[in-house]
């Protein structure tokens, strides 16, 4: 059974400072992966989609890697702004069920001004 | 329209009474998902749509839910009896089709129940 684990539950950082979040999962036979963010009260926005056969992928400030081998994603976020506050859910596609995401509970996010 | 579109956004409604959460995918996009989140807690996978038929519904968590989709576009999801423990964001999400698994899920921004 995939299991999907994000470090740490939450996380507080000034503004300006770089950061990584993990995500870790059980199975490695996934199809891909990908991160969303969640503003309180709002639904989930992709941020970063990260194929099987990819290492890692970048979209501004975001870059996030993918290590299929050891079950190991990072989310690292350049220069943080009081605006990144949110949670950050990772989710991976399974190879055997490609259709279904299977989602960590999620880190949430403070950047103090 | 530009992105998934859910109704009602917020919805309280008594125990026992039954409720009917909507959902418009994007254009385009055969397969539709639901998943529920309850306060705190992660997204739990509910049912996938391919087109107009399910062929997963593992996660309905009991015979109170239902879904269906009509069209290849509009969902609805039905929760019959509603109890407290149903309260949660029900979040719908779109793609193109499943098994074209590189494409990006793109969700909803939820319908917010509240049985009281």
């Amino acid at each position: 059974k995939q299991e999907v684990t994000q470090i740490p539950a939450a996380l507080s950082v000034p503004e300006g400072e770089n950061l990584v979040l993990n995500c870790s999962f059980t199975d490695s036979a996934i199809y891909n992966l990908q991160w969303f963010r969640q503003d309180p009260g709002k639904g989930l926005t992709s941020l970063l989609l990260i194929q099987s056969s990819q290492r890692e992928q970048t979209s501004g400030r975001l870059n996030a890697s993918l290590d299929k081998s050891s079950g190991r994603s990072t989310l690292y976020i350049a220069a943080s702004q009081p605006g990144d506050s949110a949670t950050y859910l990772c989710a991976v596609r399974r190879m055997d069920s490609s259709y279904k995401l299977i989602f960590g509970s999620g880190t949430r996010l403070l950047v103090r001004p | 329209g530009a992105g998934v579109s859910q109704s009602p956004s917020n919805k309280v409604t008594e125990k026992g009474k039954d409720v009917e959460l909507r959902c418009d995918p994007i254009s385009g996009h055969t397969a539709l998902y639901w998943y529920r989140q309850r306060l705190g807690q992660g997204l739990e996978f509910l049912i996938y749509f391919q087109g107009n038929s399910a062929p997963d519904k593992s996660g309905l968590p009991s015979d109170r839910f239902s879904a269906e989709r009509t069209g290849e576009s509009v969902s609805t999801l039905t929760i019959q009896r509603t109890q407290q423990e149903d309260s949660a964001v029900y979040l719908c999400a779109s793609s193109f089709p499943g098994e074209m698994a590189g494409n990006t899920i793109y969700f909803g921004e939820g319908s917010w129940l509240t049985v009281v």
